[in-house]
């Protein structure tokens, strides 16, 4: 069945350390895949979209990475702080047409 | 301010009784999508439009409406609620193949 996973529900990372949150997917063949970051009780906020062609894409202290050989994006946070605290969730469009799939989410925690 | 709006807010109601829940963008996108989200399941493509009088299923389009008779307004009716349908739910417009822009959430509950 086609699937998109992300790696653990929930992680805790000491502040000033990297987090890495990652995203497999199974049976799509995406276009491009995105990640959001979503505060309780809020709508999702676009943070990085990441192509098929691109390998690494950068913005301050985030870095995404896609490799569409082994199905997978990693989503880095840098010299992580308290403030990054939120849930993590990656999209990909599936199958290059119109509908768009969420994984379920990594609850972030950087415990200061 | 480009932005997603979504009515109403919070929305308490009876099963059977038909509720529509307005999304409106600002921005002329022509892709607009719903979304419910729940514990455990994460936010799940209920339908989605390319354009005016073009929507199609997502993953969990039963017991839900769309319609799309202009660009900027996106509405979500549903028939005939039951309790299974309790949810927060979440409207987005976008380019197609761009980040999507969110609203702020509407959460339904029906008894």
């Amino acid at each position: 069945s086609q699937k998109i996973e992300q790696n653990s529900e929930a992680l805790n990372i000491q502040e000033g350390k990297t987090a890495t949150l990652t995203c497999n997917y199974t049976n799509y063949s995406p276009a491009y895949l995105q990640w959001y970051r979503q505060d309780p009780g809020r709508g999702p906020v676009f943070l990085l979209l990441i192509r098929e062609n691109e390998k690494e894409k950068r913005k301050e202290r985030l870095k995404v990475t896609f490799d569409t050989t082994l199905k997978q994006s990693l989503f880095h946070i840098t010299a992580s702080q308290p403030a990054d605290s939120a849930t993590y969730l990656c999209a990909l469009d599936e199958n290059r047409d119109d509908k768009i799939i969420f994984g379920k989410g990594t609850r972030l925690h950087i415990l200061p | 301010e480009a932005q997603v709006t979504q009515n109403p807010r919070y929305l308490i109601t009876v099963t059977g009784k038909k509720l529509t829940v307005t999304c409106s963008q600002n921005m002329n996108h022509e892709y607009m999508s719903w979304y419910r989200q729940d514990p455990g399941l994460g936010l799940r493509q209920i339908y989605y439009s390319m354009n005016v009088e073009v929507t199609d299923k997502g993953d969990v389009p039963e017991g839900y409406k769309v319609s799309r008779k202009e660009k900027r307004n996106f509405p979500l009716i549903l028939e005939s609620p039951s309790p299974n349908q309790t949810s927060l739910y979440f409207c987005a417009s976008s380019v197609f193949g761009q980040p999507q822009h969110f609203g702020d959430g509407t959460r339904l509950s029906i008894l």
